[in-house]
């Protein structure tokens, strides 16, 4: 079973709606999570970091984590044709640095 | 925030040559830097955890005399892909943490195509 599963892409909203990107994991020792933008061609960048239970916003951005359903999503309101990218869900794990990618979400705002 | 600087970004070799990649943290010290390959449309896969000052530690799958690593210094770790072959051509990227930080911060990437 893969550590992290993401919501299959993929997604294509509308510029100005909210693109819901979702991420379950299996491991129930997980705790915090991260959130990367990847444009294609180029390196991951980090969207979000959250490790409470609930909401985290940041701008645009909220990432929800929901321990007891394995459960941590992103949100992005007002999206923008610049959101276009390919989103990775990530746990933080135990080494620092030592990141597990799946495949992302790919996420294609449309003017 | 912290700068990671991969280089080269491009390189375009020929097969059976061999091919650095360097990776320098700019403005802190890495003790521990990370090498991802990432294949068209696939996931990043990470290939080896490199540690200064000592040999590296590769994932399963892949092959430390191919994947040469060498971490010398607290800002510079290489890869050399040796040998290299057209299934070598893919995306190569490193990343490092700043102490304990949370966060992970990436290299620029470097595209190996092997002709």
């Amino acid at each position: 079973q893969k550590e992290v599963e993401q919501n299959s892409g993929p997604l294509s909203v509308p510029e100005g709606a909210i693109a819901s990107l979702n991420c379950t994991y299996s491991d129930r020792g997980s705790q915090s999570f991260f959130w990367y933008r990847q444009y294609s061609g180029k390196s991951p960048e980090l969207i979000m970091f959250i490790y409470s239970n609930g909401d985290k916003e940041d701008g645009r951005f909220t990432a929800q984590l929901n321990k007891a359903s394995q459960y941590v999503s992103l949100l992005i309101r007002d999206s923008q044709p610049s959101d276009s990218a390919t989103y990775l869900c990530t746990p933080r794990g135990t080494s620092y640095g030592k990141l597990t990618f799946g495949q992302g979400t790919i996420l294609t705002v449309h003017p | 925030g912290a700068v990671v600087s991969q280089h080269p970004s491009r390189v375009i070799c020929k097969s059976g040559t061999s091919v650095k990649i360097e990776c320098r943290s700019l403005d802190f010290q890495a003790t521990t830097m990370f090498w991802y390959r990432q294949f068209p449309k696939q996931s990043l896969m990470l290939m080896a955890t490199s540690n200064e000052g000592s040999k590296a530690t590769y994932e399963q799958g892949v092959e430390k005399d191919k994947f040469l690593i060498n971490h010398a210094s607290l800002t510079l770790s290489t890869l050399t892909v040796t040998s290299a072959h057209p299934e070598d051509s893919s995306f190569y990227i490193c990343s490092a943490n700043r102490g304990r930080s949370t966060e992970a911060f990436f290299g620029q990437g470097t595209r190996l195509t092997v002709v």
